[in-house]
């Protein structure tokens, strides 16, 4: 099972930044945080990852509470490009691999 | 384009058929993963190969499934006797191994429907 939650939906108004939330209460310390975005009929785009400090790229920030129990994925000036369903993802190690254990994701919809 | 490349991108079926996928990785990358993704849900993971070793296979990669990467390159997924609930985004992903901090950079996938 995935080991975050995450709001079914939201929606903000592109130019605007969009702040996408994440719990991961049962996260252990050794555990990255994975952010990927899937735009419609198209693979996982990866975003971001972190661990422990904020992370920011070309495409985003990460912000992740000092407890590492939730973080928030910061689109600082979304466009209609932006809307997709957004997947926060705790990557753990099962068995042999870091595979990915998808949940249901945030639908993101930007309006112009 | 270096990214992770899959073929067909779409495939068309008829029940109880055998289809065979591709996947490309990213040149240099040594880990490959497949996924499955249904309608409306998020991708489920199939099967792992670290070079040409298969390491990992989910209780979802039923006997009619197989998968191989020979010489660690490309790798295929092949259905064998397909099923209508075998309808699905098929996924690769591919990464290099890091220590930790692997990341995981999947293809545009190959959406198979099975009539």
């Amino acid at each position: 099972d995935a080991k975050t939650t995450q709001p079914p939906s939201m929606d903000c108004a592109e130019g605007r930044a969009a702040n996408l939330p994440c719990n991961h209460s049962t996260i252990s310390g050794n555990e990255y945080v994975y952010w990927y975005r899937q735009i419609h009929s198209q693979g996982p785009q990866y975003i971001i990852h972190g661990l422990k400090n904020n992370e920011t790229n070309e495409m985003a920030s990460l912000i992740i509470t000092e407890d590492r129990k939730s973080s928030t994925l910061i689109l600082p000036h979304a466009t209609l490009r932006d809307t997709a369903v957004y997947y926060c993802i705790v990557r753990v190690l099962m068995d042999s691999s870091y595979k990915l254990i998808f949940g249901s994701g945030t639908r993101l919809l930007v309006r112009p | 384009d270096t990214g992770v490349s899959q073929n067909p991108r779409h495939k068309i079926t008829k029940r109880g058929q055998n289809v065979t996928f591709r996947c490309d990785p990213i040149s240099e990358h040594n880990r490959l993963y497949w996924y499955r993704q249904t309608l409306g849900q998020g991708p489920e993971f199939l099967t792992y190969f670290q070079n040409e070793a298969q390491l990992e296979k989910s209780r979802l990669l039923s006997d009619r499934f197989s998968a191989e990467r020979p010489k660690g390159s490309f790798s295929t997924l092949e259905i064998q006797r397909t099923e209508q609930g075998d309808s699905a985004m098929y996924l690769c992903a591919s990464s290099l191994e890091l220590f930790w901090e692997e990341t995981q950079y999947f293809g545009p996938g190959t959406r198979l429907l099975v009539l």
